[in-house]
């Protein structure tokens, strides 16, 4: 249980271009969904946090206009790269919680996906 | 800011037991430390998790000390396969939300 897949795995799109990454819990309904960025050799670096039903909130030095997320409902949350851009190149990441504030959970990650903005 | 340090990377023998330090001499008393390890170009993988008390599950076991400013991840017998970076982290709750605060992490490499 608590699989987490994501799609694309990999995209490659021509700067200028929008692209959307997908992210599903495909066995339990997840409230609240992260989004974050890996540069290579570097660690895990959270993008923003979406509640299901909610606005995300963004880390600081993300821009939400550049980054949309929509979490749209307890199994789907997708992730817009808008005019992409060659620095947005990157290992983008979900991961899925299933319990609400104040319970605890772990967070369960997707497999990834891999930008090359050309 | 990361709020765990970590070595940057560790031997280790197959079939040896794998133990991975790490301090958290900032942490609050009620965040949790985490661990995960992701293998090269994949998501992380969940491995432990604790707050106060040592835990074990089928992969791992976690000690933290009683003052809760280090711990020490313990993989008893590894595997080529357990070759990845491992990630000790610590929970944080922030606007109604828990969040994983990532530090650098430990290359772990097994060798044969």
């Amino acid at each position: 249980g608590a699989v987490v897949s994501q799609h694309p795995s990999r995209v490659i799109c021509k700067s200028g271009t929008s692209v959307k990454i997908e992210c599903r819990s495909l066995d339990f309904q997840a409230t609240t969904m992260f989004w974050y960025r890996q540069f290579p050799k570097q660690s895990l670096m959270l993008m923003a946090t979406s509640n299901e039903g909610s606005k995300a909130t963004y880390e600081q030095g993300v821009e939400k206009d550049k980054f949309l997320i929509n979490h749209a409902s307890l199994t789907l949350s997708t992730l817009t790269v808008t005019s992409a851009h060659p620095e947005d190149s990157s290992f983008y990441i979900c991961s899925a919680q299933q319990d609400s504030w104040p319970t605890t959970d772990e967070q369960f990650f997707g497999p990834g996906t891999r930008l090359t903005v050309l | 800011d990361a709020k765990t340090t970590q070595p940057p990377s560790m031997d280790c023998a197959e079939g040896r037991a794998a133990n991975l330090p790490c301090n958290h001499s900032t942490i609050s008393g009620n965040e949790y430390v985490y661990w995960y390890r992701q293998i090269h170009s994949q998501g992380p993988q969940y491995i432990i998790h604790g707050l106060k008390n040592n835990e074990t599950n089928e992969m791992a076991s976690l000690i933290i000390t009683e003052d809760r400013k280090s711990s020490t991840l313990i993989l008893p017998h590894a595997t080529l396969r357990d070759t990845a970076v491992y990630y000790c982290i610590v929970r944080v709750a922030r606007d109604s939300n828990y969040q994983l605060i990532w530090g650098a992490g430990t290359k772990l490499i097994i060798k044969p």
